[in-house]
């Protein structure tokens, strides 16, 4: 049972490329979402979905897409990067919203 | 906007102390905290779910408490051990939009000396 895998685990970018990380899980989870991890700020929501297709912004959504066509997949789209977008980004899934998150092993981007 | 606190922000404890996290909301209308535990470059463990009609839950050596009226939780840790070494976060869940936020502190740092 992989659980909630992200891809890729680290990426480069230069400021205004396009990317896409990569989130799958395989528990049959409802609740998909997105965050953010930085120094000193804690983890942020960035987008979420209750369902496939359904998806809801969370605290800090600008700057980033997301779509939900299965129920197994969640991608998050950077559509043009900017420095500040330097991050470690974390998927998780639940059942349903109320319950226990699982979380992803998270992807290091820096934008240069 | 739901604001979460914890502190202390990092805590140093020798083998064996039972110790206390807390964490504090300003917002008491919550469906749900969580206290995870992050290992560094790693992802988050869940480690208990207390729901809002719940005072307490517990797991082995763990055990944490919600009182939502005044806004906090507390993470219990019995006979601490260097393997507990680890950052752990509170987040908190809320009904918003087409389903649950969740907001989380920023989290303690605990180390344990063997």
């Amino acid at each position: 049972n992989a659980g909630v895998t992200q891809t890729p685990k680290f990426q480069v970018l230069k400021t205004g490329q396009s990317m896409t990380l990569q989130c799958a899980q395989d528990m049959n989870h409802e609740y998909m979402s997105w965050y953010r991890q930085d120094p000193g700020m804690g983890l942020r929501l960035i987008h979420y979905s209750v369902g496939a297709g359904i998806t809801d912004q969370g605290e800090v959504p600008n700057g980033y897409n997301v779509s939900r066509s299965t129920t197994e997949d969640f991608p998050l789209r950077l559509l043009s990067a900017a420095p500040s977008q330097t991050s470690v980004y974390f998927c998780a899934s639940s059942r349903s919203g109320a319950n226990v998150l699982t979380f992803g092993a998270g992807s290091r981007l820096t934008v240069l | 906007k739901q604001e979460v606190t914890q502190i202390p922000a990092a805590l140093s404890v020798p083998e064996g102390e039972n110790l206390v996290l807390n964490c504090s909301f300003t917002d008491s209308a919550i469906y749900n905290l969580q206290w995870f535990r992050q290992d560094p470059g790693k992802g988050l463990t869940s480690l208990l779910l207390i729901q809002s009609s719940q005072r307490e839950q517990t797991s082995g050596r763990l055990n944490a408490s919600l009182d939502k009226s005044s806004g906090r939780s507390t993470l219990y840790i019995a006979a601490s051990q260097p393997g507990d070494s680890a950052t752990y976060l509170c987040a908190v869940g809320v009904i918003s939009g087409t389903g649950n936020q969740f907001y989380f502190g920023t989290g303690t740092s605990l180390t344990v000396i063997p």
